[in-house]
């Protein structure tokens, strides 16, 4: 089984540039997850969908950052203009059924915002 | 903020050790995850406890969970060099609000 793909891998950007990251989750998962993971922390739950709708984006900040998961697959999230303390690891994840399962995480995109 | 905390924030042990991690929280939960991260196989999922359940047992792991002191612990026993990495716990209220804790690095030594 194929698992959770991300790209790109890295990104380096300059401030107030826009950077755009891609996921597939895995087949047939029903819910996907954008989390930010900045150095030495755990990882921070950006947005949450179950299929195409939006379940939990309370800590997406919405003036910079969108996402969409358009047909309820593969996913984009965005980031437009970014800032220095937007460098981080976007880790994408999916899960089979609704939130609270066990959640399958993708390998993630490393951002670097000179 | 954060939900679940762990403690410690860093362990080493010896090879054939046995590791306890600690994780507490502040409100009521449906279930608490263990994931483990390091630098080969990035997060992974180790182990789910349900709010009706105190133990669950999956190989060399061993996590239980008290909800009337909202704190879990993981024991990993008779630990190896691949062993080493961050732990985190998470939470999360009925499918939602979907919380990490900072993590405990965990150094086994040969």
């Amino acid at each position: 089984e194929a698992g959770v793909a991300q790209s790109p891998r890295y990104k380096i950007i300059e401030k107030r540039q826009s950077v755009a990251f891609w996921c597939n989750p895995i087949s047939g998962h029903a819910t996907l997850y954008w989390y930010q993971q900045i150095l030495g922390q755990g990882p921070k739950l950006l947005i949450q969908f179950q299929n195409n709708g939006v379940v939990d984006d309370s800590q997406l900040p919405k003036d910079r950052f969108s996402a969409e998961r358009l047909k309820g697959v593969d996913s984009t999230l965005k980031i437009q203009p970014a800032k220095l303390e937007d460098s981080a690891v976007y880790l994408c994840a999916s899960s089979l059924l609704a939130g609270g399962e066990e959640q399958f995480f993708g390998p993630g995109t490393r951002l670097t915002v000179l | 903020s954060q939900q679940g905390e762990e403690d410690p924030q860093a362990l080493s042990i010896q090879e054939g050790e046995n590791a306890t991690m600690n994780c507490s929280y502040k409100t009521s939960i449906n279930n608490l995850q263990w994931y483990r991260q390091n630098s080969g196989r990035g997060l992974v999922h180790l182990i789910l406890i349900r709010s009706n359940e105190r133990e669950k047992h999956s190989g060399r792991l061993r996590v239980t969970l008290d909800t009337s002191k909202k704190s879990s612990s993981l024991l990993i026993t008779a630990s190896r060099a691949a062993d080493t990495a961050s732990y985190f716990c998470a939470t999360d209220n009925y499918g939602q609000n979907f919380v990490f804790g900072p993590g405990t690095r965990l150094s086994v030594l040969p």
